[in-house]
């Protein structure tokens, strides 16, 4: 069975930073591409970045919004991925899911960025 | 970044109806179109993938079309779950968007 799940989020203050985590069983992680995505509290669904496998040098992307701010990240020995948030911003505020191969989503972790 | 355009934003029908969610890209996707299915709390789930194609496990009463700028999530006689919000995301080019949204309301 295939099973994402998140860690990480909480209450975190403008200007701080948070890293959350993705860990990930029942499928070849080494090998897959693994996304970051973000619902927002209005329910807005935003793309916000992607790491590649080793054979394609694990190259990431980002979406303007965060680019310079957040870093994906992976460990294949841990099958898991990350996203290092820095200068979090009170727009930041959302449900961070991980996801791969567009079927298999994790449950979400909250992140709040309020003073 | 290409947006996509959802409509209608809320869709009220009844059990056994059959009902069109609409989505349009603002440039060619070339079908590289996905739909989605979100109940409250949960994580989106993959409805179709590649504009037509069904996810395993998906029922069969879930179709999906379309080309070019234009696609549509057609949903045969309605059931009572099938109560949710629909998503399209675009996944031709980075950084992938999704559209705003179809709140589908069961009568």
């Amino acid at each position: 069975e295939v099973q994402l799940v998140e860690t990480g989020g909480g209450l975190v203050q403008p200007g701080k930073s948070l890293k959350l985590t993705c860990a990930t069983s029942g499928f070849t992680f080494s090998t897959a591409w693994m996304h970051w995505v973000r619902q927002s509290p209005e329910k807005r669904l935003e793309w916000i970045a992607r790491i590649k496998d080793k054979s394609n040098n694990y190259a990431t992307d980002y979406v303007e919004s965060v680019k310079g701010r957040f870093t994906i990240s992976r460990d294949d020995s841990k099958s898991s991925v990350y996203l290092q948030m820095n200068s979090l911003k009170e727009e930041d505020t959302a449900t961070y899911y991980c996801t791969t191969r567009g079927a298999y989503w994790g449950q979400g972790t909250l992140v709040t960025v309020s003073s | 970044d290409i947006q996509m355009t959802q409509s209608p934003s809320l869709l009220s029908a009844s059990v056994g109806d059959r009902v069109t969610l609409n989505c349009k890209a603002s440039q060619n996707i070339n079908k590289n179109l996905n739909w989605y299915q979100q109940k409250l709390g949960e994580a989106p789930k993959l409805l179709i993938y590649y504009t037509n194609n069904l996810q395993t496990g998906i029922p069969s009463r879930f179709s999906g079309s379309g080309s070019g700028t234009q696609y549509s999530l057609k949903i045969n006689s309605l059931e009572s779950e099938d109560a949710a919000t629909y998503f399209c995301l675009q996944d031709s080019e980075y950084p992938y968007t999704f559209g705003a949204g179809t709140k589908l309301e069961l009568k």
